[in-house]
């Protein structure tokens, strides 16, 4: 079965600065790949997804972006960081049909 | 579009209590429905699931029936335990395997 790693589990920035968050996937070929985030407390909100290299499809317009340069790497960047971006982000991955599967998280502070 | 309701948290309950926690849905077709946990400070873990009518998921003592008639797929486990503390997402799979989710049931166990 699949594995998702993300990395860092936790991360401070200032307000302003960039980001980049790296999700990589184990154990199969062209999966769908999401990045959600989870506000304090509350649900899940489904940011981007991909089902293929250099395909990604944005589901809340906002100053983050993806990108997939490779089949089984996932990437969720900001060029500038707003007080908003804090929240719990999670990489997930699935082959088409099957349940998707979650890494552990990265937890943004923005100060 | 397709939805997911769950009851409101947080559930309080005693130690081997009884636990049902709601979930209904709206969808076109026949979606394949899932329970996730999230541990404190984790990422989501699929807890079960079920693909059509009538089928029952089951894992860790806890199980949950597609209900086509009612729309529901509750969750029950008849003894709960301090270590099942956690927040639990009812979702379903579209038809464009994306996953609708609800908004979370918290769930306490005191001992």
């Amino acid at each position: 079965s699949q594995t998702i790693h993300q990395w860092p589990a936790t991360l401070v920035q200032p307000v302003g600065s960039p980001l980049s968050l790296e999700c990589t996937v184990e154990g199969t070929s062209n999966p769908n790949l999401y990045w959600y985030r989870q506000a304090a407390g509350r649900g899940l909100q489904l940011l981007f997804y991909s089902v293929g290299i250099g395909q990604i499809s944005s589901e809340v317009p906002q100053n983050l972006s993806a990108s997939r340069p490779q089949d089984r790497q996932f990437i969720l960047s900001s060029k500038k960081l707003l007080l908003s971006d804090s929240g719990f982000y999670l990489c997930a991955g699935s082959d088409s049909n099957q349940p998707q599967h979650f890494g552990d998280g990265t937890r943004l502070s923005i100060l | 579009g397709d939805s997911v309701t769950q009851m409101e948290g947080p559930v309080t309950l005693s130690e081997e209590a009884f636990l049902t926690i709601n979930c209904t849905y709206t969808a076109t077709g026949y979606p394949s429905l899932f329970w996730y946990v999230q541990y404190p400070g984790e990422g989501l873990q699929l807890l079960l699931k079920a693909t059509k009518a009538d089928d029952k998921g089951s894992n860790k003592g806890f199980e949950a029936t597609y209900r086509k008639e009612t729309t529901s797929f509750h969750l029950e486990k008849g003894s709960v335990q301090v270590s099942d503390s956690a927040v639990y997402f009812c979702a379903l799979k579209d038809s464009n395997y994306q996953l609708i989710w609800g908004a979370g049931t918290k769930l306490i166990i005191k001992p």
